[in-house]
């Protein structure tokens, strides 16, 4: 089976202080992607990162960065500066072929609140 | 605004009754995908069109669900005799190809919420 785990509670940071998202994966594919969704209450998902299994490199986009760790199965998400506009709920996804190549499988999502 | 545009964005209805939702996708994007999200949850797949021909059904889309794309452009989702376990934000994506990297991914809308009385 194919599984996406995000465990941590709601978490609150400072406001320009670094944050580290926790996703951890279950996976026989070989071939697979990893993406990160951002939430906030208005309720679009908001695409911010991905990882290909294949990929060599931690990817970044901005003050977004993946911390891959293939032999561990993570893929956690580490927000840099925080800033008040953050705060959203955070989703791990996965894409492979064994849940099928056009479907993207979610965690539960993480819940992040900046404060100032 | 050239993003995934959903509508309603809200609706509340008896049980019994049935709803409709409308998505119109980003223009340039052949794949259109209908996702399901409950409260505490990450969003399930439900359905999945490539143009106007729908290739993937999840199991949790019952006989009383129904999708359409008829010229591959908008879709509509369709749920019949709606149960209060319906209740939940119905989210429609889209993508140029199959989600398979930084360019290839799913751009979702903002969601259309129903609630079932």
């Amino acid at each position: 089976a194919q599984k996406i785990t995000q465990t941590q509670p709601g978490m609150f940071v400072q406001e320009k202080e670094a944050v580290t998202l926790d996703c951890t994966y279950d996976t026989s594919d070989p071939s697979y992607g990893l993406f990160w969704y951002k939430q906030p209450s208005s309720g679009e998902m908001i695409f911010l990162i991905y990882q290909g299994s294949y990929d060599q490199q931690n990817a970044t986009e901005g003050r977004y960065s993946l911390n891959f760790q293939k032999a561990r199965k993570s893929a956690n998400l580490v927000i840099s500066a925080s800033q008040l506009g953050d705060s959203a709920m955070y989703f791990c996804a996965m894409r492979g072929a064994y849940y099928g190549n056009n479907r993207l499988a979610f965690g539960k999502g993480n819940q992040v609140v900046v404060i100032p | 605004d050239t993003g995934v545009s959903q509508n309603p964005r809200h609706k509340i209805t008896k049980r019994g009754q049935n709803v409709t939702f409308r998505c119109d996708p980003i223009s340039e994007h052949n794949r259109l995908y209908w996702y399901r999200q409950t409260l505490g949850q990450g969003p399930e797949f439900l359905t999945y069109f490539q143009n106007e021909a729908q290739l993937e059904k999840s199991r949790l889309l019952s006989d009383r669900f129904s999708a359409e794309r008829p010229k591959g452009s908008f879709s509509t989702l369709e749920i019949q005799r709606t149960e209060q376990g319906d209740s939940a934000m119905y989210l429609c994506a889209s993508s140029w190809r199959a989600p398979s990297s930084r360019g290839n991914t799913i751009y979702f809308g903002e969601g259309s919420w129903l609630t079932v009385v």
